[in-house]
């Protein structure tokens, strides 16, 4: 599994865009990237995923450049409620059912400042 | 209606008791896991299992023991606990499993262990 590296936290005020980039610098070519949220006490929510270039949905957008060695999540206009953990997952694609480790990194810790 | 649930939410006890937590998914995945999250927020995965076959086993102890007596329950239990497993433990479940690639997990809301 591709390691990656986050920053270990960030503060933003309310209303703002707020970027977080992930590095990992090993991808595989069949690795894609994920975006997991976590709120204090609740388990891992996904929040998006990509290949390449960029993707967006209602909760955010990834953008990932040409040589996928990072990638950076945005949140749009930022709320109090976006205040969590941001976890980058970077995984293989399943070719087979082996021993593919899912770890998880520390994560970037949001705060979202009234 | 609640996709990953997990009993119980907190769990107190003392070393060298045996007990178990209980995990269901209702979203008809063939892949469940566990994972366990320590104080430093690091979520590490525990054991994935794949119609009942187990396919991940990442080096915990042989005093975890996952069970799955069908595909949409995976319970874990832990034996002659130690003040080391204290942690938050996290089910979890995707459709294929393995990865996260194009596979998305969910996960349930989580088990407080404490181990006095």
């Amino acid at each position: 599994l591709a390691k990656t590296t986050q920053p270990i936290s960030m503060d933003s005020y309310e209303g703002q865009e707020v970027n977080i980039t992930c590095s990992h610098n090993n991808i595989a070519t069949n690795d894609y990237i994920t975006w997991y949220q976590q709120f204090p006490s609740q388990g891992p929510r996904f929040i998006i995923q990509g290949y390449k270039t960029k993707v967006t949905n209602e909760v955010a957008s990834l953008f990932i450049p040409a040589d996928r060695k990072s990638s950076t999540l945005s949140l749009p206009r930022v709320s109090l409620s976006d205040t969590a953990v941001y976890y980058c997952l970077v995984g293989d694609v399943v070719l087979n059912f082996g021993n593919e480790k899912l770890t998880f990194g520390t994560g970037t810790r949001l705060t979202i400042i009234p | 209606d609640t996709a990953v649930s997990q009993t119980p939410k907190y769990l107190v006890t003392q070393m060298g008791n045996d007990k178990s937590i209980k995990c269901e998914q209702n979203l008809g995945h063939d892949t469940m896991y566990w994972y366990k999250q320590d104080s430093k927020k690091f979520l590490k995965i525990m054991f994935s299992y794949n119609n009942k076959e187990l396919i991940i086993n990442e080096t915990v102890p042989n005093r975890f023991s996952p069970k799955s007596p069908d595909k949409a329950h995976l319970n874990l239990h832990i034996n002659s606990l130690e003040l080391g497993d204290s942690a938050v433990y996290f089910c979890a479940s995707s459709q294929e499993g393995g990865g996260a690639s194009g596979d998305t997990q969910y996960f349930g809301p989580g088990t407080r262990l404490t181990v006095l």
